[in-house]
């Protein structure tokens, strides 16, 4: 698979491998963290989030990982697909506000 | 279910003209906010409110008002429309309580000339 190991703006990744997009964090008090997926024209979706004394969470074929001591976060993507080819955010959650970062745009090549 | 729907979804303005935006969700939920996105940017907190009656300012309200007067509809007002108000506008919706897990509409296109 490909992994990028600090944020990057585009991540371009063969059909199949797995995919590791990365999001560094500013607020040690945010209570949950989450990943949101952008096709393009719509609004965003929600993917998976994890909450602050976690240190991994698994969903369908994601997997979320949270790295406090370096305010890190990271989404894995198994098994690549066409249809996973967006701009994923990471977002932090504190006080009733969700506060999203730049962004980083998969492309999914055949 | 409908989910979050915003009206319209394009829109072009002159400047010093006022408009709003409106926002309705069919789901019960107790949040709403909205956000706006430029070019290459990610999604920025522009007001959101927690229940009706409430609303509180985001990370970048001026030149923006709102009000909720129900639970179903959280419109956003332009006051006096600016070229740096071309953006693209999310209403997004959650239940009571954890606030993360949000429903977008599909977007507002607007375009102050």
């Amino acid at each position: 698979g490909e992994s990028v190991g600090l944020h990057l703006p585009t991540l371009s990744v063969q059909e199949g491998d797995n995919s590791i997009i990365n999001c560094a964090y500013s607020n040690s008090a945010s209570d949950y963290f989450i990943w949101y997926k952008q096709e393009s024209g719509k609004g965003p979706q929600f993917i998976i989030d994890i909450r602050s004394n976690m240190d991994k969470r698994q969903g369908q074929r994601v997997t979320v990982l949270l790295n406090k001591t370096v305010k890190h976060l990271s989404l894995q993507i198994a098994a690549t697909q066409p249809g996973d080819s967006a701009v994923y955010f990471c977002a932090e959650f504190n006080d009733y506000k969700l506060s999203f970062g730049a962004g980083t745009t998969v492309t999914v090549r055949a | 279910n409908a989910g979050v729907t915003q009206t319209p979804k394009f829109q072009v303005l002159k400047t010093g003209q006022s408009m709003t935006l409106q926002c309705a969700q069919d789901m019960n939920h107790e949040y709403m906010s909205w956000y706006r996105q430029d070019p290459g940017m990610g999604l920025r907190l522009i007001h959101y409110s927690v229940g009706a009656g409430i609303t509180d300012q985001g990370e970048v309200p001026n030149g923006y008002n709102v009000s909720r007067s129900t639970t179903e509809d959280f419109p956003l007002r332009l006051l006096s429309a600016a070229p740096s108000q071309t953006s693209v506008y999310f209403c997004a919706s959650s239940r009571k309580g954890y606030t993360g897990e949000l429903f977008f509409g599909e977007g507002s296109r607007l375009t102050v000339l």
